[in-house]
């Protein structure tokens, strides 16, 4: 079947060290995104990438990059966590022809800051 | 801007019990909605969608009608079943080349034995 990976689905970093998240996908999508999401809340859209154009929203710390090598993988990188960048990160993927697209969204990287 | 106002909850019900789970949209244009919902631990995983005005989307058991005159698209299903239990979010994806999700804060469904 045809869908969205995320590896690790949990990952433990120390207070500003270097973590990075994978995402790969095998749907062929252009658009992959990347979420933020803490306890009880809504997923919260960090950047995403369509095709090789990135897409920062205005409120996403300089802390979060991404990188998209090729059609298939997306990375988010953490260059400082802190505690408060403890949540799930969802990668998500939506075939981006002009709009109204369904997201499809992995199983989520749970990451804990110690 | 966009934006989608659902029930908040939680919400508590007997198993075999009706669901309805209200949700309502601003938006220009005719966007999409969605209902995604996400079990514990997991991701978002989508439940049904509507892409036009009077369209119901279905699926599990679940359904939802695009009501355009009232800018809803309620969830509800028949008879809810422990296995229903799960955090419900309402979205909408607007038309006009953005790429975006506008979600809901999500509605926290139990369903008790």
């Amino acid at each position: 079947d045809a869908m969205v990976i995320q590896n690790p689905r949990y990952q433990v970093t120390q207070f500003g060290k270097p973590v990075t998240l994978s995402c790969s996908q095998t749907l062929n999508h252009n658009v992959m995104y990347w979420y933020q999401q803490k306890s009880s809340q809504a997923p919260k859209l960090l950047f995403h990438y369509y095709d090789k154009d990135f897409n920062n929203e205005a409120y996403t710390p300089d802390n979060f990059q991404s990188r998209r090598p090729n059609t298939s993988f997306c990375f988010l990188d953490i260059r400082s966590p802190g505690l408060g960048d403890a949540a799930m990160y969802l990668c998500a993927t939506s075939s981006g022809q002009g709009g109204r697209e369904t997201q499809y969204f992995g199983p989520g990287t749970r990451l804990l800051v110690l | 801007g966009d934006s989608v106002t659902q029930m908040e909850g939680p919400v508590t019900l007997s198993e075999e019990a009706f669901l309805t789970i209200n949700c309502t949209y601003t938006a220009t244009g005719y966007p999409s909605l969605f209902w995604y919902v996400q079990y514990p631990g997991e991701g978002l995983q989508l439940l049904l969608k509507a892409t036009k005005a009077d369209d119901k989307g279905s699926n599990k058991g679940f359904e939802a009608t695009y009501r355009k005159e009232t800018t809803s698209f309620h969830l509800e299903k028949g008879s809810v079943q422990v296995s229903d239990s799960a955090v419900y979010f309402c979205a909408l994806s607007s038309q006009g080349g953005s790429e975006k999700l506008v979600f809901g804060k999500g509605t926290k469904l139990t369903v008790n034995p």
